[in-house]
């Protein structure tokens, strides 16, 4: 079996600074673990994917995810937040399917 | 744009009735996958398609079925509507590798709306 839980359900962070998504995962094998954002009437666009190649796995636009598998996590961080990375935020884990979080909805303040 | 077309857009039909969605799948992929997402919630696997043969399904009754056809196409049949089948339904289509790696590239959705 596997799952992912996104710990915040809402974050707001003014823009310029540091934006941090907190994602934990279960999974029975060693998992593939996907950051997807969605903009408003738009389809769901990967981040970034972490594929066991390197723990630190660097995406577009500016944002990156460390996986630790002694603590479960894949959070998502962004050292400076723009107006443009307002969207939900969706961690996915695969092993035979994707399962997805119940996502992060981000608001970034002016 | 990830070449992945769904269509319609949005689409309301009323209990009881019949749905047929459309994907267009990236050239050159051989498996598709679709997705129900509630509002407020993650996409849902439905079920995948690889080489136009059902490969994975999830927790969803028969009444939601599918085809992929040769020419990267494919559809989401749904029998019997529910109102809580009202959703936002997404395809997704990769190049199978055999691995978990492969990235799935989204269709912007169709929203279905039961009445």
């Amino acid at each position: 079996a596997q799952s992912v839980t996104q710990l915040d359900s809402h974050v707001s962070v003014s823009e310029g600074t540091p934006v941090l998504l907190r994602c934990n995962y279960s999974s029975s094998y060693s998992p593939s673990l996907f950051w997807y954002v969605q903009h408003p009437n738009k389809g769901l666009q990967l981040l970034l994917k972490y594929t066991s190649a390197a723990t630190l796995v660097k995406g577009i636009n500016g944002f990156e995810a460390e996986f630790k598998k002694s603590e479960t996590s894949f959070h998502l961080t962004k050292p400076s937040a723009h107006m443009s990375d307002a969207a939900e935020y969706f961690c996915v884990v695969s092993v035979e399917k994707l399962t997805f979080g119940t996502g992060t909805r981000l608001t970034i303040i002016p | 744009e990830t070449g992945v077309t769904q269509s319609p857009t949005h689409l309301i039909k009323t209990r009881g009735q019949q749905v047929t969605l459309r994907c267009s799948s990236q050239s050159g992929h051989n498996t598709v996958s679709w997705y129900q997402q509630a509002l407020g919630q993650g996409p849902q696997f439905i079920f995948q398609y690889y080489r136009e043969e059902e490969n994975g399904r999830g927790n969803f009754p028969p009444r939601f079925s599918g085809l992929q056809f040769p020419n990267y196409s494919s559809e989401l049949n749904v029998n019997a509507l529910e109102l809580d089948d009202s959703a936002l339904y997404l395809c997704a289509s990769t190049l199978m590798s055999g691995t978990t790696t492969d990235t799935q590239y989204f269709g912007p959705g169709t929203r279905l709306t039961v009445l």
